[in-house]
């Protein structure tokens, strides 16, 4: 396995689209984390998924945004009804279940609103 | 809720030399993991180094080592025999008993041949 993997890279969209981004975890990781990283600031927690369970969301995760993980494997993030505070980088990583792992990250997907 | 802060936003060191990279972080948990992770240009973001809160020993990995000063709250980066490839924005984070990452906002790194 090759690492974490994200699809898009980029993503432009305009304000009031809906956008969709997935997140493949290195395949044996039971947990799969969801991140949003703004220029000059550190990487800040959405939510995150052990197995298939989504186990806690951030305040910062509004109403239009949605995650899945279906049958534990890959998970999906949903912005719906974008807005230009939503530009940023979406990062995805995923550890191994049960403690305290390493999380390994993915490439990001950044994703600008316009 | 846990806080970690870096308060050198940008740090500089020419190549071969030893340059160390401050974090400090407030949590009332007792047992807890603190890690460096390292993020260059453009590219994904990659673990350094990490401490386990319970262990007196300072981490080391390579030429890559930490001072954990568990009292004080303290976690420093130290990177000995700098190179051009070490130049990136580094990032300090917490862990502890909720699973998630807690980062503090990055020091970028430049290293000069």
């Amino acid at each position: 396995d090759t690492g974490v993997s994200q699809d898009p890279r980029h993503k432009i969209t305009k304000r009031g689209q809906n956008v969709t981004f997935r997140c493949d975890p290195i395949s044996e990781h039971n947990r799969l984390y969801w991140y949003r990283q703004t220029l000059g600031q550190g990487p800040e927690f959405l939510t995150y998924f052990q197995n298939e369970a989504q186990l806690e969301k951030s305040r910062l995760l509004s109403d239009r945004f949605s995650a899945e993980r279906p049958k534990g494997s890959f998970s999906t993030l949903e912005i719906q009804r974008t807005e230009q505070g939503d530009s940023a980088m979406y990062l995805c990583a995923s550890s191994l279940g049960q403690g305290v792992y390493e999380q390994y990250f993915g490439p990001g997907t950044r994703l600008t609103v316009t | 809720a846990q806080t970690v802060t870096q308060s050198q936003p940008e740090m500089s060191v020419q190549e071969a030399e030893t340059v160390t990279l401050s974090c400090t972080y407030d949590t009332s948990e007792s047992d807890y993991y603190l890690f460096w992770y390292k993020q260059p240009p453009s590219r994904q973001m990659i673990l350094v180094i990490r401490q386990e809160a319970y262990k007196q020993q300072n981490a080391t990995e390579n030429r890559f080592s930490v001072n954990f000063q568990k009292a004080a709250k303290s976690f420093s980066l130290k990177i000995s025999d700098s190179q051009l490839g070490d130049a990136a924005m580094y990032f300090c984070a917490y862990e502890g008993s909720n699973y998630k990452l807690t980062f503090g906002k990055g020091t970028l790194l430049t290293v000069n041949p």
